[in-house]
């Protein structure tokens, strides 16, 4: 089993509309979890990091379930801008390892 | 205020050829980290560092070394490509903010080997 796993997608989402990623992890003692977006042929970029109870930022929230090992990212009133790959980092304290999955590309459609 | 910068850019390579990667970065960070990019693969850790003089294995080691005898310089080498090593590498470095923190990347070095 991959240490982080993603559903690669496409999502091809009207504009306007909401859209969510999940982004499971196999090690329960992954500590810090991530967002990055990265856009064709670019380096990716952080879009969020994930806090323990849940965090937002304008449209995009985040929310970690330790339970359940997984991570997701909500965009409400999707923009065209919005597309891209959308990648979920988990870091495991005590090696300092960086993983990522395998992202998942969003197209939002005029 | 440069953040992370790889070199080269672009490189070709024949098979059995030998070449270094470089990345500097300038924000004193601790960590720094080798990936590679192919398509539908998301990016795999080849070798990290977690402070000068140390080095560790990540997904893919085989094929690369790396050196990190200066903290702001992590070095990742090829001694001899193979085509499988044709990809995107992208070098990074972290910056710990108490349980959580941010990678900074450079922007890539595409390496072709024929």
């Amino acid at each position: 089993r991959k240490e982080v796993e993603q559903d690669p997608g496409p999502f091809n989402v009207p504009e306007g509309a909401t859209v969510a990623f999940n982004c499971t992890y196999s090690n329960s003692a992954s500590q810090s979890f991530f967002w990055y977006r990265q856009d064709c042929r670019k380096e990716p970029k952080l879009l969020m990091s994930v806090y323990s109870s849940g965090n937002e930022d304008g449209r995009f929230t985040a929310q970690l379930n330790r339970a359940s090992q997984y991570i997701s990212l909500l965009i409400r009133d999707s923009k065209l801008s919005d597309s891209a790959t959308y990648l979920c980092v988990v870091m495991n304290f005590g090696n300092e390892k960086l993983t990522f999955g395998t992202g998942t590309r969003l197209t939002i459609i005029p | 205020n440069a953040g992370v910068t790889q070199t080269p850019k672009f490189r070709v390579l024949k098979t059995g050829q030998s070449m270094t990667l470089l990345c500097a970065q300038d924000m004193n960070h601790e960590y720094m980290y080798w990936y590679r990019q192919d398509p539908g693969m998301g990016l795999r850790l080849i070798h990290y560092s977690v402070g000068e003089g140390t080095t560790a294995k990540g997904e893919v080691p085989d094929g690369y070394n790396v050196s990190r005898l200066k903290k702001q310089n992590f070095l990742l080498g090829l001694e001899s490509a193979a085509p499988s090593q044709t990809s995107v590498y992208f070098c990074a470095s972290y910056e710990r903010q108490g349980q959580t923190g941010e990678l900074f990347f450079g922007e890539g070095s595409r390496l072709t080997v024929l």
